[in-house]
C-alpha cells in the first residue's frame, strides 16, 4: 500500500522567505503520482501542484515548486516568497498509477507565516 | 474558474438517521470521489465513481455507505443509519484524465 510521512507537525517562516515543507512516500509501484494540497483554517482543500513518477523535471505552479528525488523517495513542497495567506495546514498525497486513483495523504503540516 | 459545489456544508442529524450528502463535480470531469476527514486527522479515501459504477473502495466505506449519480450533474453519498464515529468533513472530488482531484468545500457532518 502506499504511505505518505509528512515529519514535520509545524513549520514557522518569514514573510517573503522561501519555506520547504517534507514529504516522503513509500510504494512498490513504477507508476504513481504525488500531490500536495493546501487547507486553510476554513477547511477546504485546495490542489497546488503534481508530479507524476515518470516526469523528469520538477514540478512548478507560480510560487509552488516540486523538489522530486526520486532516489531518496521524497516530494518536498518549496514556497517561495511566503506570503501572510500561505498559513494552512499542507497535505501530500500520492496515488497509485495515473492521477485517477485514490489519494493517500499524510498527516500534514501546519506552516505559520509571520510578518 | 468552475468548481466542485457541495451542499449543505453542515449537516447535523440523529445517531441512526439517513443523510444524503450532495455534490456537484466539475461539469467536464468523469471521475468521482468522496473523503472524509475525522476532526485533527488525515483525509481518508472512501470511494471512487466512474461510468455509473464504483471503481475503487475503501475498508471504510462499507454496506452503510452508497452513492449514486442521479443525473448529469449531480453525485451524492448515503449514509443509512449514521453513527457517532460519522462524524467528520466530507469531501467531493471530481478529476479529468490529467492533474489533480479537485475537491469541493466539505459538507461537517455532525452527529448527535
Amino acid at each position: 500500500a502506499q504511505k505518505i510521512t509528512q515529519t514535520q507537525p509545524g513549520m514557522f517562516v518569514q514573510e517573503k522567505e522561501a519555506v520547504t515543507l517534507d514529504c516522503t512516500y513509500d510504494t512498490s509501484d513504477q507508476s504513481y503520482g504525488l500531490f500536495w494540497y493546501k487547507q486553510p483554517s476554513s477547511g477546504e482543500m485546495i490542489f497546488l501542484i503534481y508530479q507524476g513518477s515518470y516526469d523528469e523535471q520538477n514540478a512548478t505552479e507560480g510560487r509552488y515548486s516540486l523538489n522530486f528525488q526520486k532516489a531518496r523517495k521524497s516530494a518536498n513542497l518549496v514556497i517561495s516568497a511566503s506570503q501572510l495567506g500561505d498559513s494552512a495546514m499542507y497535505f501530500c498525497a500520492t496515488s497509485r498509477g495515473s492521477t485517477l486513483g485514490r489519494l493517500y495523504f499524510g498527516r500534514g503540516t501546519q506552516l505559520t507565516v509571520w510578518p | 474558474e468552475p468548481e466542485v459545489t457541495q451542499t449543505p456544508s453542515h449537516q447535523v442529524t440523529q445517531m441512526g438517521q439517513e443523510v444524503i450528502l450532495r455534490c456537484v463535480p466539475i461539469s467536464n470531469h468523469l471521475y468521482f470521489y468522496w473523503y472524509r476527514q475525522i476532526l485533527g486527522q488525515k483525509v481518508e479515501f472512501l470511494v471512487s465513481f466512474y461510468n455509473n459504477e464504483i471503481s475503487e473502495k475503501s475498508e471504510i466505506f462499507d454496506d452503510q455507505f452508497s452513492v449514486e449519480r442521479p443525473d448529469g450533474s449531480n453525485f451524492t453519498l448515503k449514509i443509512r443509519s449514521t453513527k457517532l464515529e460519522d462524524s467528520a468533513m466530507y469531501f467531493c472530488a471530481s478529476s479529468v484524465l490529467a492533474g489533480g482531484q479537485f475537491f469541493g468545500p466539505g459538507t461537517r457532518l455532525t452527529v448527535l
